[in-house]
């Protein structure tokens, strides 16, 4: 069976500073990765994919992700944290064709001034 | 032009009563799913359709039922509520057929709240 792990419940970052969230995924066959974002009270917005091809993929707001197979993990990182980047990031393993996303717990991200 | 829309955003409601959520989507997309988020915001899937057909359904119980009247529609009926029903209920949809890799798009979801 398929399973994320995301080992932080919480992170505080300062605005302006380097932030990477971890990924560790459990999967059979070919992952298909997802980094979503959720502000509060809001529904999922996604930040970034991962199908194939590159390892290093971009995504929206300055967002990054770095699938790497052999650890089994898609950390997403981000150079500098504004304090708009203040939401809980989830990271979502599925598949190709008839296939629903399994999340983990989700990361809560704190921007500190 | 929201892609992916729920109504009610808000539902209060007694234990025993019957509700449904009702969800749509403009992106022309072939499946659609509803997930749940508990307490902790822990997000599982509940259902998956496409164009209209069940496919996936996970453990839950039979009080709730989802109805896909088209394929841009998915709603979500539970009869009996019950305390533990208290969630955020999110609809999503993805092209598979054809597409890529499933990416889905998320309504902003349902609060449901049972006294």
């Amino acid at each position: 069976a398929q399973s994320v792990t995301q080992p932080d419940i919480h992170i505080t970052v300062s605005e302006g500073a380097s932030l990477e969230l971890r990924c560790n995924y459990s999967y059979g066959a070919t992952p298909y990765l997802f980094w979503y974002v959720q502000s509060p009270g809001q529904g999922l917005q996604l930040l970034l994919k991962y199908f194939s091809g590159d390892t290093l993929v971009q995504g929206i707001k300055g967002f990054e992700a770095e699938f790497k197979r052999s650890q089994s993990s898609f950390n997403l990182r981000k150079p500098s944290v504004h304090w708009s980047d203040a939401a809980e990031y989830f990271c979502a393993v599925g598949a190709r064709g008839y296939s629903t996303l399994t999340f983990g717990k989700g990361t809560m991200l704190l921007v500190s001034p | 032009d929201t892609a992916v829309s729920q109504t009610p955003k808000y539902l209060v409601t007694q234990m025993g009563n019957d509700k449904s959520i009702k969800c749509e989507q403009n992106l022309g997309h072939d499946t659609m799913y509803w997930y749940k988020q508990d307490s902790k915001k822990f997000l599982k899937i509940m259902f998956s359709y496409n164009n209209k057909e069940l496919i996936i359904n996970e453990t839950v119980p039979n009080r709730f039922s989802p109805k896909s009247p088209d394929k841009a529609h998915l709603n979500l009926h539970i009869n009996s509520l019950e305390l533990g029903d208290s969630a955020v209920y999110f609809c999503a949809s993805s092209q598979v057929s054809g597409g890529v890799g499933n990416e889905q798009f998320f309504g902003p979801g349902t609060r449901l709240t049972v006294l």
